[in-house]
């Protein structure tokens, strides 16, 4: 167990809809990731949020969003869903935003499996 | 920008040899990190081993260790005395300065373990 929550584990929706995934990081950490694993992608990053703020962003598409709560809790918000957005969504968190010697590690959530029909 | 390269989708071991699973990369970051991590079928991943560009020593963890050569760049994982439970996915990934501490990820082995 890392230590990292995601919520719901299945989430079965239609296109066009609107889903959203919740993320609880580890006690102590204050980045949190997203990350998709698709067949054809594999995993790539989508975002990072450090302490509440956005830092970095990856192959996110408009039709998502994430934000990070007060409480460090993380959400992500899929709208206009497609079939190409069916992946399993990671959820990872670490201590800091950047480390210089890279030692930050980062700990991964069980995932959401999201099915769009 | 950053790329990591596993060239082998697939690979079965029997149960208590070690297999060597291959990562290379490319990066134009001095200072970068290189992680793996594994994926079983169940689907979490799981981290288990971290190697810094400036560590003079290669990283072990239990019966993992890394076989880094940074001249060839390259992060290879051994798993010593395989078990039945180290059948998965396993990925090489890497961050690095520019990319802040996102993980940029390979497309993964698949190991079958043997009994």
């Amino acid at each position: 167990d890392s230590g990292v929550t995601q919520t719901p584990k299945h989430l079965i929706t239609a296109t066009g809809q609107r889903v959203t995934l919740r993320c609880s990081p580890r006690s102590g950490d204050l980045s949190v990731y997203w990350y998709q694993q698709s067949l054809d992608q594999g995993l790539q990053f989508l975002i990072q949020y450090y302490n509440g703020e956005e830092r970095a962003k990856g192959n996110i598409l408009e039709r998502f969003s994430a934000q990070q709560f007060p409480d460090l809790h993380s959400e992500l918000n899929l709208s206009s869903l497609e079939l190409g957005d069916s992946a399993l969504y990671f959820c990872a968190s670490s201590v800091a935003a950047t480390s210089g010697r890279f030692t930050d590690t980062q700990y991964f959530g069980p995932g959401t499996r999201l099915t769009v029909l | 920008a950053q790329k990591i390269t596993q060239t082998q989708p697939g690979m079965f071991v029997q149960e208590k040899e070690a297999v060597t699973l291959d990562c290379t990369y490319d990066t134009s970051d001095q200072s970068y990190g290189l992680f793996w991590y594994k994926q079983p079928s169940s689907g979490e991943m799981i981290f288990l081993i971290y190697q810094g560009s400036y560590d003079e020593q290669n990283a072990t963890e239990g019966r993992y260790s890394l076989n880094f050569q940074k001249a060839r760049k390259s992060a290879n994982l051994v798993i010593s005395a395989s078990q039945l439970g180290d059948s998965a996915m396993y990925f090489c990934a890497i961050s690095g300065t520019a990319a802040g501490n996102k993980l940029t990820f390979g497309g993964g082995t698949r190991v079958l373990v043997k009994p």
